[in-house]
Protein backbone atom coordinates (compact mmCIF):
# COMPACT_ATOMS: atom_id res chain seq x y z
CA UNK A 1 0.00 0.00 0.00
CA UNK A 2 1.61 3.12 -1.64
CA UNK A 3 1.55 5.84 1.52
CA UNK A 4 1.90 9.82 1.18
CA UNK A 5 3.20 11.76 3.90
CA UNK A 6 3.03 15.40 4.96
CA UNK A 7 3.92 17.03 8.07
CA UNK A 8 1.27 16.63 10.33
CA UNK A 9 1.73 20.46 11.54
CA UNK A 10 3.65 23.61 10.80
CA UNK A 11 3.82 27.30 12.21
CA UNK A 12 4.00 30.21 11.00
CA UNK A 13 4.14 33.66 11.25
CA UNK A 14 2.17 36.54 8.92
CA UNK A 15 4.16 38.27 6.46
CA UNK A 16 6.26 34.85 7.06
CA UNK A 17 7.39 31.91 4.35
CA UNK A 18 6.57 28.29 5.02
CA UNK A 19 6.88 25.12 2.70
CA UNK A 20 5.06 22.02 3.08
CA UNK A 21 6.08 18.79 1.58
CA UNK A 22 4.90 15.83 0.41
CA UNK A 23 6.73 12.58 -0.08
CA UNK A 24 6.24 9.16 -1.94
CA UNK A 25 6.93 5.97 -0.05
CA UNK A 26 8.12 4.59 -3.25
CA UNK A 27 10.80 6.87 -3.59
CA UNK A 28 11.23 10.08 -4.79
CA UNK A 29 8.11 12.44 -6.57
CA UNK A 30 8.75 13.26 -10.01
CA UNK A 31 6.15 15.64 -12.89
CA UNK A 32 4.80 12.28 -13.86
CA UNK A 33 2.90 12.17 -10.25
CA UNK A 34 1.14 15.26 -11.10
CA UNK A 35 1.51 16.37 -8.17
CA UNK A 36 -1.78 18.60 -6.40
CA UNK A 37 -2.30 20.84 -3.51
CA UNK A 38 -5.56 21.47 -1.65
CA UNK A 39 -6.44 23.78 0.67
CA UNK A 40 -9.57 23.11 2.94
CA UNK A 41 -11.04 25.65 6.10
CA UNK A 42 -13.60 23.38 8.77
CA UNK A 43 -16.42 22.87 8.07
CA UNK A 44 -15.83 23.33 3.78
CA UNK A 45 -14.41 21.48 1.00
CA UNK A 46 -11.34 21.15 -0.41
CA UNK A 47 -10.42 23.95 -2.13
CA UNK A 48 -7.98 23.23 -5.14
CA UNK A 49 -4.62 24.95 -5.17
CA UNK A 50 -2.15 23.73 -7.23
CA UNK A 51 -2.32 20.71 -10.48
CA UNK A 52 0.58 18.98 -12.08
CA UNK A 53 3.53 20.62 -9.89
CA UNK A 54 3.29 24.33 -10.40
CA UNK A 55 0.32 24.84 -12.05
CA UNK A 56 -2.20 27.41 -10.71
CA UNK A 57 -6.25 28.05 -11.06
CA UNK A 58 -7.39 30.80 -11.99
CA UNK A 59 -8.52 31.35 -8.31
CA UNK A 60 -4.88 30.54 -6.29
CA UNK A 61 -3.43 33.41 -4.52
CA UNK A 62 -0.67 34.36 -6.31
CA UNK A 63 1.21 33.71 -2.83
CA UNK A 64 0.71 30.26 -3.29
CA UNK A 65 3.34 27.91 -5.74
CA UNK A 66 4.03 24.38 -6.33
CA UNK A 67 7.63 23.31 -6.91
CA UNK A 68 9.39 19.58 -6.29
CA UNK A 69 11.95 19.75 -4.20
CA UNK A 70 14.81 17.05 -2.58
CA UNK A 71 12.43 14.48 -4.13
CA UNK A 72 9.57 15.59 -2.80
CA UNK A 73 6.32 17.25 -3.62
CA UNK A 74 6.10 21.22 -2.10
CA UNK A 75 3.76 24.07 -1.70
CA UNK A 76 5.54 27.29 -0.53
CA UNK A 77 3.68 30.50 0.81
CA UNK A 78 5.10 33.30 0.67
CA UNK A 79 4.01 36.47 2.59
CA UNK A 80 1.76 34.50 4.54
CA UNK A 81 -1.90 35.88 5.40
CA UNK A 82 -4.01 35.06 8.74
CA UNK A 83 -6.67 33.50 6.31
CA UNK A 84 -4.11 31.10 5.03
CA UNK A 85 -4.46 29.15 8.81
CA UNK A 86 -5.95 25.69 6.93
CA UNK A 87 -5.57 21.86 6.71
CA UNK A 88 -3.79 21.41 3.44
CA UNK A 89 -3.50 17.72 1.49
CA UNK A 90 -1.28 16.75 -1.31
CA UNK A 91 -2.61 14.18 -3.98
CA UNK A 92 -0.29 12.00 -6.05
CA UNK A 93 -1.17 9.80 -9.19
CA UNK A 94 0.08 6.68 -9.88
CA UNK A 95 -0.79 5.60 -13.48
CA UNK A 96 -4.87 6.15 -12.26
CA UNK A 97 -4.69 5.15 -8.65
CA UNK A 98 -4.55 8.56 -6.28
CA UNK A 99 -3.14 8.47 -3.15
CA UNK A 100 -3.78 12.11 -0.60
CA UNK A 101 -1.54 12.66 1.89
CA UNK A 102 -2.06 12.71 5.89
CA UNK A 103 -2.32 16.69 5.88
CA UNK A 104 -0.69 19.11 7.33
CA UNK A 105 -2.06 21.45 9.30
CA UNK A 106 -0.68 25.24 9.39
CA UNK A 107 -1.48 27.71 12.04
CA UNK A 108 -0.57 31.56 11.68
CA UNK A 109 0.66 32.87 14.69
CA UNK B 1 -16.41 27.22 -15.31
CA UNK B 2 -16.58 23.58 -14.54
CA UNK B 3 -18.75 22.66 -11.88
CA UNK B 4 -19.67 19.21 -9.95
CA UNK B 5 -23.08 18.21 -7.83
CA UNK B 6 -23.49 15.28 -5.76
CA UNK B 7 -26.97 13.71 -4.97
CA UNK B 8 -28.28 10.75 -3.42
CA UNK B 9 -29.35 9.94 0.17
CA UNK B 10 -28.09 11.41 3.12
CA UNK B 11 -29.07 8.26 5.60
CA UNK B 12 -28.30 4.22 4.72
CA UNK B 13 -28.93 1.48 6.59
CA UNK B 14 -25.98 -0.89 7.77
CA UNK B 15 -25.18 -3.85 5.20
CA UNK B 16 -26.96 -2.18 2.58
CA UNK B 17 -25.94 -0.22 -0.65
CA UNK B 18 -24.77 3.69 -0.78
CA UNK B 19 -25.83 5.21 -4.51
CA UNK B 20 -24.27 8.40 -5.45
CA UNK B 21 -24.59 9.94 -8.48
CA UNK B 22 -22.27 13.46 -9.65
CA UNK B 23 -23.95 16.01 -12.30
CA UNK B 24 -21.24 17.89 -14.01
CA UNK B 25 -21.73 20.90 -16.20
CA UNK B 26 -19.56 23.29 -17.93
CA UNK B 27 -17.80 20.46 -19.56
CA UNK B 28 -18.59 17.34 -21.22
CA UNK B 29 -17.18 14.28 -19.37
CA UNK B 30 -16.78 12.73 -23.45
CA UNK B 31 -14.37 15.38 -23.77
CA UNK B 32 -11.84 13.63 -21.51
CA UNK B 33 -10.54 13.69 -18.28
CA UNK B 34 -10.71 10.97 -15.15
CA UNK B 35 -13.76 11.74 -12.87
CA UNK B 36 -13.78 10.08 -9.56
CA UNK B 37 -15.09 9.91 -6.05
CA UNK B 38 -13.36 10.99 -2.48
CA UNK B 39 -14.62 10.79 1.07
CA UNK B 40 -13.57 12.19 4.78
CA UNK B 41 -14.77 10.13 7.49
CA UNK B 42 -15.84 13.26 10.20
CA UNK B 43 -12.56 14.52 12.42
CA UNK B 44 -10.09 12.50 9.39
CA UNK B 45 -8.29 13.28 6.12
CA UNK B 46 -9.25 12.83 2.45
CA UNK B 47 -9.47 9.14 0.93
CA UNK B 48 -9.89 8.12 -2.49
CA UNK B 49 -12.91 5.88 -3.43
CA UNK B 50 -11.98 5.31 -7.09
CA UNK B 51 -11.89 7.11 -10.76
CA UNK B 52 -13.32 6.79 -14.03
CA UNK B 53 -12.98 7.22 -17.35
CA UNK B 54 -15.74 8.89 -20.22
CA UNK B 55 -14.38 5.30 -21.91
CA UNK B 56 -15.47 3.44 -18.79
CA UNK B 57 -12.50 2.76 -17.58
CA UNK B 58 -11.89 2.40 -14.09
CA UNK B 59 -9.11 2.50 -10.97
CA UNK B 60 -10.34 2.04 -7.39
CA UNK B 61 -8.68 1.98 -4.10
CA UNK B 62 -7.54 -1.45 -3.30
CA UNK B 63 -8.87 -0.88 0.46
CA UNK B 64 -12.31 -0.69 -1.14
CA UNK B 65 -12.12 -2.50 -4.41
CA UNK B 66 -14.39 -5.82 -3.77
CA UNK B 67 -17.14 -3.25 -2.42
CA UNK B 68 -17.17 -0.24 -4.88
CA UNK B 69 -18.75 0.62 -8.58
CA UNK B 70 -17.96 3.64 -9.85
CA UNK B 71 -20.14 4.49 -13.78
CA UNK B 72 -20.52 6.86 -16.12
CA UNK B 73 -23.49 8.42 -18.40
CA UNK B 74 -22.62 10.35 -20.83
CA UNK B 75 -25.92 11.03 -22.43
CA UNK B 76 -26.62 12.86 -19.08
CA UNK B 77 -23.10 13.89 -18.43
CA UNK B 78 -22.60 12.43 -14.80
CA UNK B 79 -21.79 9.72 -13.53
CA UNK B 80 -22.19 7.45 -9.90
CA UNK B 81 -20.49 5.58 -7.03
CA UNK B 82 -22.09 2.59 -5.41
CA UNK B 83 -20.20 1.02 -1.91
CA UNK B 84 -22.24 -2.13 -1.04
CA UNK B 85 -22.08 -3.90 2.35
CA UNK B 86 -21.99 -0.69 3.99
CA UNK B 87 -21.22 0.03 8.02
CA UNK B 88 -21.01 2.69 10.62
CA UNK B 89 -17.30 3.34 9.08
CA UNK B 90 -18.12 4.12 5.79
CA UNK B 91 -19.94 7.37 7.53
CA UNK B 92 -18.44 10.20 5.81
CA UNK B 93 -18.53 13.20 3.46
CA UNK B 94 -18.75 12.13 0.08
CA UNK B 95 -17.33 14.62 -2.96
CA UNK B 96 -16.95 14.12 -6.54
CA UNK B 97 -14.01 15.82 -8.57
CA UNK B 98 -12.09 15.89 -11.58
CA UNK B 99 -8.74 14.31 -10.94
CA UNK B 100 -5.24 13.90 -12.21
CA UNK B 101 -3.66 13.65 -14.94
CA UNK B 102 -4.02 17.27 -16.45
CA UNK B 103 -6.06 20.42 -14.63
CA UNK B 104 -7.60 18.47 -12.41
CA UNK B 105 -9.43 20.40 -8.85
CA UNK B 106 -12.47 20.77 -9.65
CA UNK B 107 -14.50 19.52 -6.65
CA UNK B 108 -18.30 19.10 -5.56
CA UNK B 109 -19.69 20.75 -2.48
CA UNK B 110 -19.63 17.51 -1.01
CA UNK B 111 -22.52 15.41 0.69
CA UNK B 112 -22.96 13.96 4.35
CA UNK B 113 -23.70 10.60 3.96
CA UNK B 114 -24.28 8.63 7.13
CA UNK B 115 -24.88 4.80 8.16
CA UNK B 116 -27.24 4.03 10.95
CA UNK B 117 -30.49 2.09 11.76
Amino acid sequence: QTVVTQEPSLTVSPGGTVTLTCASSTGAVTSGYYPNWFQQKPGQAPRALIYSTSNKHSWTPARFSGSLLGGKAALTLSGVQPEDEAEYYCLLYYGGQVVFGGGTKLTVL
Amino acid sequence: QVQLQESGPGLVKPSETLSLTCAVSGYSISSGYYWGWIRQPPGKGLEWIGSIYHSGSTYYNPSLKSRVTISVDTSKNQFSLKLSSVTAADTAVYYCARLPPGNSGYWGQGTLVTVSS
